[in-house]
């Protein structure tokens, strides 16, 4: 099975950094997404890390510890189009081909003026 | 590329009646996810289909829950008897091969009376 935790809510300022945590617990890990999800509109894709380590795309930057089931996403100076859910997803292959995302709950990011 | 698209966006019904959406892939996807997301909740797997063959299916989907995807494109998931639990968010991913993260659309929200 699947468990997948972040924090509900967080609060950040125009212009700062914040880092969102996601830890998982999980059997045959094939790799880690983010999508940003606006309320009522679809998730959209962030970044994804099969191997540990950071990867930067622009102001969004993901991290990855496999041995520590671990992640964080970070965004860098936050724009107030930034407030929206985010989503910590885990790869899990399924039993024919392809895969299916196991999901947490979503981090609801408010950014502040 | 015009994205994933899911129709109606919206469908109010009452209780015991049947309904069924409609999902259109990327075209050159040939994955196809059908996830369910309630209110505070990440998305949750439903089913996944390769082409036209449904491959894999979550215990969430009882009995009353059907999907096709008759000619490999298009996908349609029907909801029979609904009750007042389905009422959420469906969500149509599709993606190309494995490790190419998916794209989801808009979703259909159903609510139950």
């Amino acid at each position: 099975g699947q468990n997948i935790d972040q924090p509900t809510e967080m609060t950040a300022t125009e212009g700062a950094i914040v880092q969102i945590n996601c830890t998982y617990q999980t059997s045959g890990f094939n790799g880690l997404f983010w999508y940003q999800q606006h309320a009522g509109e679809a998730p959209t894709f962030l970044s994804y890390n099969v191997l540990d380590g950071l990867e930067e795309k622009g102001r969004f930057s993901s991290f990855l510890s496999r041995s520590k089931g671990y992640s964080y996403l970070l965004l860098k100076e936050l724009q107030m189009k930034d407030s929206a859910s985010y989503l910590c997803a885990v790869k899990s292959s399924l039993s024919n081909s392809g895969y299916a995302l196991n999901f947490g709950k979503g981090t609801s990011l408010l950014v502040t003026p | 590329d015009t994205g994933v698209s899911q129709n109606p966006r919206h469908k109010i019904t009452k209780r015991g009646q049947n309904v069924t959406f409609r999902c259109d892939p990327i075209s050159e996807h040939n994955r196809l996810y059908w996830y369910r997301q309630t209110l505070g909740q990440g998305p949750e797997f439903l089913t996944y289909f390769q082409n036209e063959a449904q491959l894999e299916k979550s215990r969430l989907l009882s009995d009353r829950f059907s999907a096709e995807r008759p000619k490999g494109s298009f996908s349609t998931l029907e909801i029979q008897r609904t009750e007042q639990g389905d009422s959420a968010m469906y969500l149509c991913a599709s993606s190309s091969v494995d490790g190419q993260p998916q794209h989801f659309g808009d979703g259909t929200r159903l609510s139950i009376l």
